[in-house]
């Protein structure tokens, strides 16, 4: 158990319309990453967060977007969904607010599936 | 623009040792080293990091080559949990983590 939750664990949805994601930090971590993992591209980076504000973009659409909240959780909003949307998304944090120099801890992620 | 180089598959039986093999042989002078796995269906655990010299952590141990162009990952004694796809990724400060293909690591009983 990384200390990370997400919710919901698993979502069906329809094309055109939206969802949001939810993501816990560990206790204490103030840098929260999404990530989205599928099949044909493998796990991309979206978007970082370091306590409340934006502070990377990755391969994120922009029918997408993400906040961190002052009790520094974060929420993935993805609309107009298209059938290519579906994947795994994870959520990860640390204490770092400078990526790529200490370890991150993934959250058990959401299946998202489009139909 | 693959950054690192590792093996699609490894083999390895319980209870042995297990050395993952990572080439880098572009990295820069401040770029870290991450090993991460992922279990089927579960997302990346972290594993181990290090700069230049090697590190051990209850987990593994991670072997840095001295001109720092390849790394290996040392599982001491293989069990059946630690079947899962392996991950070396080099990362300097402000960048993100760039996942490959990894390697998939299966261990025979």
């Amino acid at each position: 158990d990384s200390g990370v939750t997400q919710t919901p664990k698993h979502l069906i949805t329809a094309t055109g319309q939206r969802v949001t994601l939810r993501c816990s930090p560990r206790s204490g971590d103030l840098s929260v990453y999404w990530y989205q993992q599928s099949l044909d591209q493998g796990l991309q980076f979206l978007i970082q967060y370091y306590n409340g504000e934006e502070r990377a973009k990755g391969n994120i659409l922009e029918r997408f977007s993400a906040q961190q909240f002052p009790d520094l959780h974060s929420e993935l909003n993805l609309s107009s969904l298209e059938l290519g949307d579906s994947a795994l998304y994870f959520c990860a944090s640390s204490v770092h607010g400078v990526a790529g120099v200490g370890e991150q801890y993934f959250g058990p992620g959401t299946r998202l599936t489009v139909t | 623009d693959a950054k690192t180089t590792q093996p699609n598959s490894m083999e390895s039986n319980e209870e042995e040792p297990v050395h993952l093999p990572c080439n880098h042989s572009t990295i820069s002078g401040t770029d870290y080293i991450h090993w991460y796995r992922q279990l089927p269906s579960q997302g990346p655990e972290y594993v181990i990091h290090g700069l230049t010299s090697n590190v051990n952590n209850r987990m593994a141990s991670l072997a840095i080559a001295e001109d720092r162009k390849s790394s290996t990952l040392i599982l001491h004694r293989a069990t059946l949990r630690d079947a899962a796809v392996y991950y070396c990724i080099r990362s300097n400060a402000g960048n993100m983590l760039t996942f490959g293909g990894g390697t998939r690591l299966m261990v025979k009983p």
